[in-house]
């Protein structure tokens, strides 16, 4: 079955230090998700991504945070100043169409320190 | 009040038996997803429902729109099995896949 990628599968920062993380869709799908799990809580929803723009963000999604898709293969996610309350499991997400299966990477476990 | 809640947060079952776990949510949705994250955190999505129930293999997952109701069934329950299982729901006129999770239930099969 095919597979989103993600990386790295662990990343340790300072606060304030930015962070990129790095994901590769399946190739032929077009709508593109990150999500976060904090450590004992729930998955939360912080940003969908089509046709190149962000077509829905949530309310954690706010200026630290930027996604982008710079080649038509990889799918970002900036964190520009991290905070501690930024530690947490990453997780993209992608589908081909709306209504379709959605695939998870692996998720990457950030630290803020 | 959690919008999307599940129960039990924990289960644990012997090897062969019936298993079911509950989700109940409080929103209109267009679609519930079952998902599973096996302990090293990757997430797999097993179901995706609007209506009625679906079927693979040993998973049955079953909807009742008018009850707001979810229910996820594993017959003849593995070791293999144990994982968290999660529901999360799709929201009316939410972007797709702008998922409300809820808290999952930790299921032990015990060989």
């Amino acid at each position: 079955e095919p597979e989103v990628t993600q990386t790295p599968s662990h990343q340790v920062t300072q606060m304030g230090q930015e962070v990129i993380l790095r994901c590769v869709p399946i190739s032929n799908h077009l709508y593109f998700y990150w999500y976060r799990q904090i450590l004992g809580q729930k998955v939360e929803f912080l940003v969908s991504f089509y046709n190149n723009e962000i077509s829905e963000k949530s309310e954690i999604f706010d200026d630290q945070f930027s996604v982008e898709r710079p080649d038509g293969s990889n799918f970002t996610l900036k964190i520009r100043s991290t905070k501690l309350e930024d530690s947490a499991m990453y997780f993209c997400a992608s589908i081909l169409r709306q209504g379709g299966k959605l695939f998870f990477g692996s998720g990457t476990q950030l630290s803020v320190l | 009040k959690n919008e999307v809640e599940q129960s039990p947060q924990n289960l644990t079952a012997q090897e062969g038996e019936f298993i079911t776990i509950n989700c109940s949510y409080s929103v209109g949705i267009s679609a519930l997803h079952w998902l599973q994250q096996h302990p090293g955190g990757g997430i797999v999505s097993l179901f995706m429902l609007s209506s009625g129930k679906k079927k693979h293999g040993r998973l049955i997952a079953t909807i009742n729109i008018q009850e707001k109701h979810s229910s996820l069934h594993i017959t003849a329950s593995h070791p293999r099995d144990s994982a968290v299982y999660i529901c999360a729901a799709h929201p009316y006129g939410g972007a797709t896949n702008k998922l409300i999770f809820g808290t999952g239930t930790l299921l032990a099969v015990q060989p």
